[in-house]
């Protein structure tokens, strides 16, 4: 498995303009979460989905962030407007539960998703 | 409410010494803990993690870690520090009672000196 995959590595934007960012998590995880990793903060879960439903969002900072899963290999995390305080590594991590499944209860991240603000 | 400290911000070891970056939790339950290591401009990479059984888990590049119920704690130890080594560390909770979120420790700098 090529692990998780998440697009683009890299994105600069301007203040007020909308961002997506992509996930694809590992084949058969049930779970996946959305971090996002700030000097100040360190990493904040932001929400997480179980079999593609949104469990919790507390972490969500603002209505300005959306995040959804289509299916069981997409998710998008979505700011619009962006502002310059979102700029952050906003990392993708899957997990499955099953019992007969290797690495269960395991979290595996992606490689992140730089995102700049100006 | 489940937590995470990690009390150093950075660990300073010559190479070729033991290592130890410190981690105690917090849960209500049985814990499940886990330690990340994080590459600059990397994600998160799994290292090893208790979940039950023997306190003492083997992990990748040589790391291990002793689970301490006493003493709430789950150090990341490895008896000979490599230069490569040099990295961010993350100690991480989940209460194996249900609660579905892992709680991340704010991380450790390791600097592994020539």
């Amino acid at each position: 498995d090529a692990g998780v995959i998440q697009s683009p590595r890299h994105e600069v934007t301007e203040m007020g303009q909308e961002v997506t960012l992509r996930c694809k998590p590992i084949s058969g995880h049930d779970y996946l979460f959305w971090y996002r990793q700030t000097m100040m903060r360190g990493l904040e879960l932001l929400i997480y989905f179980n079999n593609n439903v949104p469990i919790d969002d507390s972490g969500m900072p603002e209505d300005r962030f959306s995040a959804k899963m289509p299916n069981a290999s997409f998710s998008t995390l979505k700011i619009q407007p962006s502002e310059p305080r979102d700029s952050a590594v906003y990392f993708c991590a899957s997990r499955t539960e099953t019992r007969l499944a290797g690495g269960r209860h395991t979290q595996y991240f992606g490689p992140g998703t730089r995102l700049t603000v100006l | 409410a489940q937590s995470v400290a990690q009390p150093e911000d950075q660990v300073n070891v010559a190479e070729g010494n033991p290592l130890t970056v410190k981690c105690t939790y917090s849960v209500s339950g049985n814990p499940y803990l886990f330690w990340y290591v994080q590459y600059p401009n990397r994600g998160l990479q799994f290292l090893l993690k208790y979940i039950t059984g023997d306190n003492l888990v083997k992990g990748s590049y040589g790391f291990e870690a002793e689970f301490n119920k006493s003493q709430t704690s789950f150090h990341l130890k490895k008896p000979s520090a490599l230069v490569s080594d040099s990295a961010l560390y993350f100690c991480a909770v989940r209460d194996l009672g249900g609660y579905q979120k892992v709680t991340f420790g704010i991380g450790t700098k390791l600097q592994v000196i020539p």
